[in-house]
């Protein structure tokens, strides 16, 4: 049983590009979270996925998108990158909305 | 205030060991609580989850709550070097006695038990 899968590993950008990251949850898990950890912090929630939309925000700007597709697998887009952005990029999923949340093992962002 | 404050540490400790690790939180109407694990390059991986005061133990990790004190623990005995990792305190947010699977992060504490 696959865990929760996230690609690409590590990714290099400047500053001023987009980015797409991807994620496929647990079998059998229908929600996704999205969440930024910086270095040497904890993880910060982005948004959260269900039946293929937003249901949460956490405080990022609009700049942050996403997507999930009928299969529950889900995208995060980031537009016009700043250096700031640079990050661990967290994917998490769950059976509906609740809290036992199993994470992926992140993509590396770094923006140049 | 931050709504979870975590001391990031470092704390290292020999092998053996019992290692205290500890969260305070802002919010009286949180209900649940959570203990993450992170491997170094992994993603963080659920230790215990938790709902109302007291104790929950699980093998060499015990789980205290505290609400009078809004302060939440993380107790390993016998601590192993491969409990070296940094662990993270988290609450979901709660409104009204229902979940939706918001998770807020304590910073983390970095943990290396030596042997």
């Amino acid at each position: 049983d696959a865990g929760v899968t996230q690609s690409p590993t590590h990714l290099i950008k400047t500053r001023g590009q987009q980015v797409t990251l991807r994620c496929s949850p647990k079998s059998g898990h229908d929600t996704v979270s999205w969440y930024q950890q910086a270095l040497g912090q904890g993880p910060q929630f982005i948004f959260q996925y269900y039946e293929e939309e937003e249901r949460q925000r956490g405080n990022f700007p609009d700049r942050f998108s996403g997507h999930q597709f009928p299969n529950y697998s889900s995208e995060l887009n980031v537009n016009a990158l700043l250096l700031g952005d640079s990050a661990l990029y967290l994917c998490a999923s769950s059976l509906g909305l609740g809290d036992s949340q199993f994470f992926g093992p992140g993509t590396r962002l770094t923006v140049l | 205030q931050k709504e979870v404050e975590q001391d990031p540490g470092p704390l290292s400790v020999p092998e053996g060991a019992i290692v205290s690790l500890n969260c305070t939180y802002s919010n009286s109407a949180f209900q649940y609580f959570m203990w993450y694990r992170q491997y170094s390059r992994k993603g963080p991986e659920l230790l215990m989850y938790t709902y109302s005061s007291g104790n929950k133990e699980d093998g060499r990790f015990t789980a205290q709550v505290d609400k009078s004190s809004k302060y939440i623990s993380l107790f390993i005995r016998d601590s192993q070097p491969s409990d070296s990792a940094t662990y993270l305190c988290a609450i979901p947010y709660n409104a009204g006695g229902t979940s939706y699977g918001k998770l807020t992060f304590g910073q983390g504490t970095i943990l290396t038990v030596h042997p």
